[in-house]
């Protein structure tokens, strides 16, 4: 199946300072991809849906000028946690459906950042 | 919009039993069901899916049953082994329409006992 790599997989900082995730497709191209937030044992919680050279579109409740999603290539995707602050700390995932929309999503590997 | 609810939220299983984790969902419309297994600290993965068309779908120890008037699925797992401790979670969408945007179940935490 086709391979999506997050980075890092795991980072801490300092409160006040940015963060950027990034998520690659590595064998396929991904015009799509989606962000995730995920709290200690509970399920996936949907942020945003990037977009290949047009803006994302954010969920509902979730702060874009926060949360800074760039997705500037088709095998690129970031996510810039600006700001950070504790309440940020959680593990974020991204995904990236297959070429045909036939469903499946592939996930990246998680990063978890921890902010002090 | 699609609302996915998953039970049970945690389930325990001694090695060798099976075990059963369902999903119902609201939108009619949904028509690609998968499952995906989350290992601590990692990703999901995913085990086996289904679309409206079919009703069952084995692979091995695994599968997944499909009623669609009911619109509910759920995930099947025979003779269990510890590696298959995890957390599982079930997903509806209807991908054309969605560029492939899934609404997930909360979660099963699966664990089985050696």
């Amino acid at each position: 199946g086709a391979v999506v790599s997050q980075h890092p997989s795991w980072v801490i900082c300092k409160s006040g300072t940015s963060v950027k995730i990034e998520c690659r497709s590595l064998d396929f191209q991904a015009t799509t991809m989606f962000w995730y937030r995920q709290f200690p044992k509970q399920s996936l919680m949907l942020m945003a849906t990037s977009n290949e050279g047009s803006k994302a579109t954010y969920e509902q409740g979730v702060e874009k000028d926060k949360f800074l999603i760039n997705h500037a290539s088709l095998t690129l995707s970031t996510l810039t946690v600006t700001s950070a602050h504790p309440e940020d700390s959680s593990f974020y995932i991204c995904s990236a459906p297959d070429r045909e929309y036939t469903g499946e999503l592939f996930f990246g590997e998680g990063s978890r950042l921890t902010v002090l | 919009g699609e609302n996915v609810e998953q039970h049970p939220s945690t389930l325990s299983v001694q090695e060798g039993d099976s075990a059963v984790i369902k999903c119902t969902y609201s939108d009619s419309a949904s028509n690609y069901f998968p499952w995906y297994k989350q290992e601590l600290g990692k990703g999901p993965q995913l085990i086996i899916d289904i679309r409206s068309n079919v009703g069952e779908k084995k692979d091995q120890r695994i599968a997944v049953t499909l009623n669609k008037t009911a619109k509910h699925f759920s995930l099947h797992i025979t003779e269990t082994q510890p590696e298959d401790s995890a957390v599982y979670f079930c997903a509806a969408s209807i991908p054309r329409a969605n560029a492939g945007k899934s609404t997930f179940g909360d979660g099963t935490t699966l664990t089985v006992k050696p």
